[in-house]
């Protein structure tokens, strides 16, 4: 149980462009989703907070017009990096909690994102 | 601000020398601490969650403990495949973020 996945695993685009990235809770209903980003050899740090159907809340620093967030269902969220710069290149992770007190986070396995 | 700090950074155990990692907090009313265990290019994979001091929990060769100020992650008689970077994270009562430490990436030969 609690399944997360995330889509693409990988993805290579050119400077400029938009990508997008999904992430499913799989077997079970995610209240709240978080993403984050990893870059090489440090620890994850929070990116944005997402509730179904509302917006999402984002931590200092990081730019709500260049990441778009959006939880269309319990299921689903997408992150969307706009115009992606070469300092955009990441690991970007998803995880999904579910339950009001949004308690143990389950985490997808990344996508490891290279803009040229 | 919360604050997580783990140690060693890195440990290198040779199969069957246990050993324990340190996490290290401040938080302002702690609603929960978690380990998770993260391998290369991967996502964190959890692995427990402790919530008051005292409590321990065990997992195969893994064993969590935690008092006010710090949680050990006890690895007992370690294999090959428990290589992997584990990671503490705390959760305030005041919300629901997880604030990460760094990370122990533990290296164990046979």
């Amino acid at each position: 149980g609690a399944v997360v996945s995330q889509h693409p695993s990988w993805v290579i685009c050119k400077s400029g462009t938009s990508v997008k990235i999904e992430c499913r809770s799989l077997d079970f209903q995610a209240t709240t989703m978080f993403w984050y980003r990893q870059f090489p050899k440090q620890s994850l740090m929070l990116m944005a907070t997402s509730n179904e159907g509302s917006k999402a809340t984002y931590e200092q620093g990081v730019e709500k017009d260049k990441f778009l967030i959006n939880h269309a269902s319990l299921t689903l969220s997408t992150l969307t990096v706009t115009s992606a710069h070469p300092e955009d290149s990441s690991f970007y992770i998803c995880s999904a909690a579910a339950g009001e007190y949004v308690d143990t986070q389950y985490f997808g396995p990344g996508t490891r994102l290279t803009v040229l | 601000e919360d604050q997580v700090t783990q140690s060693p950074e890195a440990l290198r155990l040779q199969e069957g020398e246990s050993s324990s990692l340190n996490c290290s907090y401040t938080v302002s009313g702690l609603r929960g601490l978690f380990w998770y265990r993260q391998d290369p290019g991967k996502g964190p994979e959890f692995l427990f969650t402790l919530y008051s001091a005292g409590e321990e929990k065990e997992k195969e060769r893994l064993k969590a403990t935690l008092t006010k100020k710090e949680s050990f992650l006890h690895i007992t008689a370690p294999k090959p495949e428990d290589s992997a970077t584990y990671l503490c994270a705390v959760q305030a009562v005041v919300d629901y973020k997880l604030s990460f430490g760094a990370g122990t990436t533990v290296t164990v030969r046979a």
